[in-house]
């Protein structure tokens, strides 16, 4: 079985500012890993994806994340947020015999404060 | 091209009713995953069907079920709704097997279901 742990559920940040969202998994398989983000009453959309290859993972809107299997980790960062990032962000893991089936972490919101 | 649609966008159905929502995912994918998402339990996978076979069932009653026809669009139903159903229905739609052929999976913007 896998799970994901999203540590922080909220983390307040001003604009400009550096963040990190931090994501660890619990797998007995080789994983693959993604972060989505998802604005108000919206869907999800895809931010960026580990399937294999470089550990470190860059994706849209200036976000990048990092693999490391030894810490079971996939946090995400950015170096500078801006007002439109704020938004709830969710990890996820899956793996090569579950199909497409997407294991979530409890979701981050991120806020963003000029 | 079209993204992922799914109708209604909101319901609001008394318990004990049914209730069948509609995904139609976009052209040429064969794969298409549904999840439940409430603030309680977060996203939680219901089940994902795949060239109208399914292929993945999350741990759901049976009064959830699902279906894909020829055309890759999917249905899932809800019998004998009770209140905790309540939650924002989400559907994906990927074109391939597994993430590992390199496919990303894009979600419709929900069916929001409330039960009274």
């Amino acid at each position: 079985a896998q799970s994901v742990t999203q540590l922080d559920s909220q983390v307040p940040v001003f604009e400009e500012a550096p963040v990190e969202l931090r994501c660890n998994y619990s797998s007995s398989v080789s994983v693959y890993l993604f972060w989505y983000v998802q604005y108000p009453n919206q869907g999800l959309q895809l931010l960026l994806k580990y399937l294999s290859g470089s550990t470190l993972v860059k994706g849209i809107n200036g976000f990048e994340a990092e693999f490391n299997k030894s810490q079971t980790s996939f946090h995400l960062r950015k170096p500078s947020v801006h007002i439109s990032d704020t938004a709830e962000y969710f990890c996820a893991v899956t793996s090569n015999n579950a199909g497409n089936m997407l294991t979530f972490g409890g979701g981050t919101r991120l806020m963003v404060k000029p | 091209k079209a993204g992922v649609t799914q109708t209604p966008r909101y319901l609001i159905k008394t318990r004990g009713q049914q209730v069948t929502l509609s995904c139609s995912p976009i052209s040429g994918h064969r794969s298409v995953s549904w999840y439940q998402q409430t603030p309680g339990q977060g996203l939680q996978f219901l089940f994902e069907y795949f060239s109208e076979t399914q292929r993945n069932k999350g741990n759901f009653p049976g009064r959830f079920s699902g279906r894909q026809f020829s055309n890759s669009r999917s249905e899932m139903n809800v019998s004998t709704l009770e209140l905790g159903d309540s939650a924002l229905y989400l559907c994906a739609s990927s074109q391939a097997g597994t993430p590992l052929e390199d496919t990303e999976a894009f979600f419709g913007q929900g069916t929001r279901l409330t039960v009274v």
